[in-house]
């Protein structure tokens, strides 16, 4: 399966504590998002990197979550003293590079987190 | 908040064709419309996406107005595997995978 795979797919966590997620995107894709879904609701954009590259940040990304593509491939995000309102979907999707054939994004299964 | 306006739920009858209607009234001339729909627990899934010519692929067809500023999605022939949640959002081509995701329409597809 060279689809986008995010690890792990369900992570239950005491208040207060750090988790950490991953997401391995398709090879050639060199753009990396990361959203946030809480239910019933769609997505939430929460950064994106094109490469190792940062390239922008949504006001909901408070200063306890932190993303990384260190070597423009796999990236993480960690959430630093859960909050009982940060459970949600984790979704992270890639897509080409800009100019490329097809620009629509693929998305991992995503990560559920619950904090208890 | 979401560039575009979906209704919140449908229903359609197995083998039937589906049609999801998406307003997007304030869509900008570089602005793609783009389909995704998510099944339950799992990520969004890309549908179909187009400029302002109807698109057709193995998925679906997307029709939109001559003035851009609404779609429909059509799924020929409605199987119970299509209930969903559908989204439609509008994105530039350039940073497609950035999007603004509404509440979509819920599609039940009813045998």
């Amino acid at each position: 399966d060279t689809g986008v795979s995010q690890d792990p797919r369900h992570k239950i966590t005491k208040r207060g504590q750090n988790v950490t997620f991953r997401c391995d995107p398709i090879s050639e894709h060199n753009r990396l998002y990361w959203y946030r879904q809480t239910l019933g609701q769609g997505p939430e954009f929460l950064t994106y990197f094109q490469n190792e590259a940062q390239l922008e940040k949504s006001r909901l990304l408070s200063d306890r979550f932190s993303a990384e593509r260190p070597k423009g491939s796999f990236s993480t995000l960690e959430i630093q003293r859960t909050e009982q309102g940060d459970s949600a979907m984790y979704l992270c999707a890639s897509s080409p590079r800009p100019g490329a054939l097809n620009t629509e994004a693929f998305f991992g299964q995503g990560t559920r987190l619950t904090v208890v | 908040d979401a560039k575009t306006t979906q209704p919140p739920s449908m229903d359609c009858a197995e083998g039937r064709a589906a049609n999801l209607p998406c307003n997007h009234s304030t869509i900008s001339g570089n602005e793609y419309v783009y389909w995704y729909r998510q099944i339950h627990s799992q990520g969004p899934q890309y549908i179909i996406h187009g400029l302002k010519n109807n698109e057709t692929n193995e998925m679906a067809s997307l029709i939109i107005t001559e003035d851009r500023k609404s779609s429909t999605l059509i799924l020929p022939h409605a199987t119970l595997r299509d209930t969903a949640v559908y989204y439609c959002i509008v994105s530039p081509l350039t940073n497609a995978g950035k999007s603004t995701f509404g509440d979509g329409t819920t599609l039940t597809v009813k045998p």
